[in-house]
């Protein structure tokens, strides 16, 4: 099975662009959720995207957005990045069936702004 | 709100020594415990799961965590350490929010960095 995809691998931004970074999720996973980590830091839960829309949503501001696609597939965007969005971003796709459901990382997006 | 304690940020033991890695939680509903492992740029992988059956749960690579709830802890042990056992530790809870029948968001704590000496 395929694992959790995401590109780039690095990004390097500079203050006040926007970004878009892709995560390709694991075959027979139709959830897929997008973790920020900082240096030194655990990762936080951005938000989640089930069916095609935002199912929850962390402590982030609204210039972190997202898409998911039919093939469950997703995007992360950020507008008018700040210095403190320098971070690893995860995306994590999951399949439906509780608790007990199966869930896959993938190796992260490392986004660098300048 | 649930909450996740990693006591220490950093472990530092020798090769064949015994591993054991804290966590503690809070949470106002049953959770869901997670321990996962990250290796320098890479991504994480699941070491291992609690998920309400048995408290002793056994993971990959020879690790075993026990859930307390009297002492609300989930430890991460391995019996004798690898050199390839050092990384970076992640202790998880799950929120418990029923995202579409998925695992809902983890929580993760700061983490532990594990070193190995030989």
């Amino acid at each position: 099975e395929t694992g959790v995809t995401q590109s780039p691998t690095h990004l390097i931004k500079t203050r006040g662009q926007q970004v878009t970074l892709r995560c390709s999720s694991q075959s027979g996973h139709n959830t897929v959720s997008w973790y920020q980590q900082a240096l030194g830091q655990g990762p936080q839960f951005i938000f989640q995207y089930y069916r095609e829309e935002e199912n929850g949503r962390g402590n982030f501001p609204p210039r972190f957005s997202g898409l998911q696609f039919p093939n469950y597939s997703s995007e992360l965007n950020v507008n008018a990045l700040e210095l403190d969005d320098s971070a690893l971003y995860l995306c994590a796709s999951s399949s439906s069936g509780g608790q007990g459901g199966k869930s896959a990382f993938g190796s992260g997006t490392r986004l660098t702004v300048v | 709100a649930q909450s996740v304690t990693q006591l220490g940020s950093h472990v530092s033991v020798s090769e064949g020594a015994l591993v054991l890695l804290r966590c503690n939680y809070s949470s106002s509903v049953p959770p869901y415990l997670f321990w996962y492992v990250q290796y320098p740029n890479q991504g994480l992988q699941l070491l291992l799961k609690y998920t309400s059956a048995a408290t002793l749960v056994k993971g990959i690579n020879g690790f075993e965590a026990e859930f307390k709830k009297s002492e609300t802890s989930f430890h991460l042990t391995k019996p004798s350490a690898h050199m390839s056992d050092a990384a970076e530790y992640f202790c998880a809870v799950s929120d418990g929010a029923n995202y579409g029948g998925s695992q809902g968001n983890l929580i993760f704590g700061k983490g532990t960095k594990l070193s190995v000496k030989p």
